[in-house]
């Protein structure tokens, strides 16, 4: 099984620090990627996915794949205490079976 | 509309029991996955049914297995528990246009003891 790589952290930032999450991918295939959030005790909510190179917007948040260096980075402008969440991203490798990363844990204080 | 639901949302069992879980996928949804999650090794597929067909499946000892209903509700059962079982088991649906985007429930949190 192909791994996705992530820095566990805690990452502490204080509100209103841009945030940059990073996950790297070892499969070099065409793939789709996806980036979910977790708070304790809930399920993952999916963020945002993206197919190929480059960037994609979603207010606050963008998605950046550089499939050169097979690198993931999740951005978050403006961060608020309510982005206080465990950050997984997923890669979509063995058809509809996604493999995850561990997580990071994102820590924001007001 | 309605999210995926899970039940139960917490379980305690004893080592070798067997135990069932139950998953809802959103309507209109036909793709049901199930992972299971634990601090150490965080999110594992465990296996994906589509139209009462398991379809993929991860690499978990056979004592783990699951079904689909024709009205696209799971279940997953373990048997012979043991204490490594203990875990957050989630359910995620997907629709037939859009089976890579999967949508999870909150989960169902099994204690083994």
């Amino acid at each position: 099984q192909k791994e996705v790589e992530q820095d566990p952290g805690p990452l502490s930032v204080p509100e209103g620090a841009i945030v940059s999450l990073n996950c790297t991918y070892s499969n070099s295939a065409f793939q789709y990627f996806m980036w979910y959030r977790q708070y304790s005790r809930k399920g993952p909510e999916l963020l945002m996915y993206t197919y190929s190179s480059g960037n994609k917007e979603d207010g606050r948040f963008t998605a950046q794949v550089d499939k050169s260096s097979k690198y993931i980075t999740l951005f978050i402008r403006d961060s608020q205490p309510s982005d206080s969440a465990t950050y997984l991203c997923a890669d979509n490798q063995a058809g509809t079976a996604l493999i995850f990363g561990k997580g990071t844990t994102l820590s924001v204080s007001s | 509309k309605a999210g995926v639901t899970q039940t139960p949302r917490y379980l305690i069992k004893t080592r070798g029991q067997q135990v069932t879980l139950s998953c809802s996928p959103i309507s209109g949804h036909r793709s049901v996955s199930w992972y299971q999650q634990t601090p150490g090794q965080g999110l594992q597929f465990l296996f994906e049914y589509f139209s009462e067909t398991q379809r993929n499946k991860g690499n978990f000892p056979g004592r783990f297995s699951g079904r689909q209903f024709s009205n696209s509700r799971s279940e997953m059962n373990v048997s012979t528990l043991e204490l490594g079982d203990s875990a957050l088991y989630l359910c995620a649906s997907s629709s037939e246009s859009s089976v890579d985007t999967q949508y999870f429930g909150p989960g169902t949190r099994l204690t083994v003891l």
